[in-house]
């Protein structure tokens, strides 16, 4: 299994409060991404990385932020948690020098705003 | 754009028989095709991929999904499902360079 941790694995937390996801990896891999799952939506990608300060939106990147400033750590941020952020989201890395660059996935965080 | 179909919700099948899971995709060229398993609780677990070459692809678990570029499909297919086959599906394209797009998941139940 690739070595992807997150943390915490569950949060619960109120609405207007500001929450960090953190994602770490071991496999040294350049991209990262913040994908977050709903009953009906599938994944949904959030923010994603191609490198240390190399960040990018994805298509439901609105009251998330992002950073990464080591290889190893992506973080998203939720400024001000709101119920509609209530979600399991999941931190995925791939390599890019490889021949299909697929992704894998973390355990994923459970997160509820109250 | 990108995207992916999963027309099928929910499948229910009985223990030992086959599957057929259902993917759809949309992109003007030839695509990077993945499908992923997601057992309740857990993350997704990759179970095989597709670029180029044969266009029947084996993954693990006993999984296999065949390219028809004439259907823009990627069905995943199993000769006999067992119970810890029960879990969330989910096919999904890429460009070998982009993020990855899903679709929205088929959730199989097995019966005895």
């Amino acid at each position: 299994d690739a070595g992807i941790t997150q943390s915490p694995r569950h949060k619960v937390t109120e609405t207007g409060t500001p929450v960090t996801l953190r994602c770490h990896q071991t496999e040294n891999h350049r991209y990262m991404y913040w994908y977050r799952q709903d009953p009906g939506h599938g994944l949904r990608l959030i923010h994603y990385s191609y490198g240390v300060k190399d960040t990018d939106k994805g298509e439901v990147s609105d009251g998330y932020s992002v950073s990464r400033s080591k290889t190893e750590d992506f973080l998203l941020t939720l400024e001000s948690a709101t119920s509609s952020q209530t979600s399991v989201y999941f931190c995925a890395i791939s390599d890019p020098t490889s021949s299909y660059n697929e992704q894998f996935f973390g355990p994923g965080t459970r997160l509820t705003v109250l | 754009a990108q995207s992916v179909t999963q027309p099928d919700i929910h499948i229910t099948v009985s223990e030992g028989a086959s599957l057929e899971l259902r993917c759809n995709y949309s992109y003007g060229a030839t695509p990077y095709l993945f499908w992923y398993v997601q057992s309740p609780g857990q993350g997704l677990q990759l179970l095989l991929k597709y670029f180029s070459g044969d266009t029947l692809v084996q993954g693990i678990k006993g999984f296999e999904a065949e390219f028809k570029r004439s259907q823009s499909s990627f069905n995943l297919r199993k000769p006999s499902v067992h119970w810890s086959d029960a879990a969330e599906y989910f096919c999904a394209v890429g460009t070998g360079n982009t993020p990855l797009v899903f679709g929205k998941g088929t959730r199989l139940s097995v019966i005895a």
